[in-house]
């Protein structure tokens, strides 16, 4: 019963290194998001990916790559990581309804705590 | 563009007294509306959602939430707050005919006074 799972839960980097946050949903699911949670800011999308082999860029992209793996899972890529992409990261996924679109709420991971000095 | 306000970063309500966390909405078609609530170290989880038909809405842990189309409003209310209702709530929007996305509101932290 696990949902979505992201790792790693707690991360600390240097400015300009580079990393990589995984996702991975077990429900089948055909949608899947990143986003970045900053105090005060909610939460803002930083990538999509509608299906498998597909990914559009959301509110904040800049700073970011996504690759959408297979059904399952999708990463997200920090090529040079800034002090400005210190955050909580958060994955999540959804079905599309039957009128294909947004009716269906997005199941969510627990974060990944991301600290960049 | 569909948007979401959320008043109040901050409430506080004592214990057995009416919670309400207020959520207005923009958008130009029919949207879909979304309470999530996130407890500290932990991802959103689904309180309730209102797509079509009754307006009233009920949730999980007993919150319910009202769609007003005329206010373009979607508060969220629980009669009696109790202690472990302390989490932050974000009221989220989304589109019909769109896309897959949700737009998120700020999110209200609730904070429970005993």
């Amino acid at each position: 019963n696990a949902g979505v799972t992201q790792t790693p839960k707690f991360q600390v980097l240097k400015t300009g290194q580079s990393m990589t946050l995984q996702c991975a949903q077990d429900m089948n699911h055909n949608s899947m998001y990143w986003y970045r949670q900053d105090p005060g800011m909610g939460l803002r999308l930083i990538y999509y990916s509608a299906s498998e082999g597909t990914t559009d860029k959301g509110e904040v992209p800049n700073g970011y790559n996504v690759s959408r793996l297979n059904k399952r899972e999708f990463s997200l890529r920090l090529e040079s990581a800034a002090p400005s992409q210190t955050s909580v990261y958060f994955c999540a996924s959804s079905v599309p309804g039957r009128e294909r679109y947004s009716n269906q709420p997005q199941h969510f991971g627990d974060g990944t705590r991301l600290s960049i000095l | 563009a569909q948007s979401v306000t959320q008043l109040g970063s901050h409430v506080s309500v004592s214990e057995g007294a009416l919670v309400l966390l207020r959520c207005n909405y923009s958008s130009s078609v029919p949207p879909y509306l979304f309470w999530y609530v996130q407890y500290p170290n932990q991802g959103l989880q689904l309180l309730l959602k209102y797509t079509t038909g009754a307006t009233l809405v009920k949730g999980i842990n007993g919150f319910e939430a009202e769609f007003k189309k005329s206010e373009t409003s979607f508060h969220l209310t629980k009669p009696s707050a109790h202690m472990s209702d302390a989490a932050e709530y974000f009221c989220a929007v989304s589109v019909r005919f769109r896309d897959d996305k949700i737009i998120f509101g700020k999110g209200t932290r609730l904070h429970i006074l005993p």
